[in-house]
């Protein structure tokens, strides 16, 4: 089954204590981002990779870091979280030369920053 | 920059009677891809219908089709006989093209759609 993983799908934490959300496709897809989704502001994204290795800020980059080590992973890692990073998160793919075509959806990651 | 923006918070529909989002964007390109995405209690993002901006033809599917102005930049989603289980969020999305940040989603902020039987 075609389908994007988000790891862990729920996480309360402390501030500035180091946490990694994983994400992995099985879609063989180039393009993945990361978006974060808060009432009244819809998802906004916070980045992207076109492919392995290459990455890139999207709107809201602070705070985060990403790597792409691999095509299928894409792992949103925070150093010091925050509060203000209290969010439900997405991880999206789709294939780099169909870009009229859906992107793919991981399950969001609640994370609670106390 | 583009902007999209859903002017309804929410909207309320009976069963079987038909609805419309309304969803307006800014932009100044000229190719691009306009989405509307459904999100239920579970979280998870369902696309709905996707229009490609170089079409006039408003897209369809089943229920759910789009009213696409572009000279207006107004993209509305009609969903006719609703369902219970169309009780959702609905966020608009723009697609820019991907040479232009990899092609990101900007979403609205989205219309929470109530359905009563």
């Amino acid at each position: 089954e075609a389908q994007v993983t988000q790891n862990p799908r729920y996480l309360i934490t402390v501030t500035g204590k180091k946490l990694t959300v994983t994400c992995s496709q099985n879609m063989n897809h180039e393009y993945m981002s990361w978006y974060r989704q808060d009432p009244g502001l819809g998802l906004r994204q916070i980045y992207y990779s076109m492919n392995v290795e290459v990455t890139d800020k999207g709107d809201v980059p602070e705070g985060y870091k990403v790597s792409r080590k691999e095509k299928r992973n894409f792992p949103l890692i925070l150093e010091s979280p925050s509060p203000n990073q209290t969010s439900l998160y997405f991880c999206a793919s789709s294939a780099r030369l169909a870009e009229s075509y859906e992107q793919y959806f991981g399950p969001g990651t609640r994370l609670t920053v106390t | 920059a583009q902007t999209v923006t859903q002017s309804q918070p929410e909207m309320s529909v009976q069963e079987a009677e038909t609805v419309t989002l309304s969803c307006t964007y800014d932009t100044s390109e000229s190719d691009y891809y306009l989405f509307w995405y459904k999100q239920p209690p579970s979280r998870q993002m369902i696309l709905v219908i996707r229009q490609e901006a170089y079409k006039q033809q408003n897209a369809t599917e089943n229920r759910f089709s789009v009213n696409f102005q572009k000279a207006a930049k107004s993209f509305s989603l009609k969903i006719s006989d609703s369902q219970l289980g169309d009780a959702a969020m609905y966020f608009c999305a723009y697609r820019s093209p991907i040479y232009n940040q990899g092609g990101k989603l900007i979403f609205g902020q989205g219309t929470e759609l109530s359905v009563k039987p």
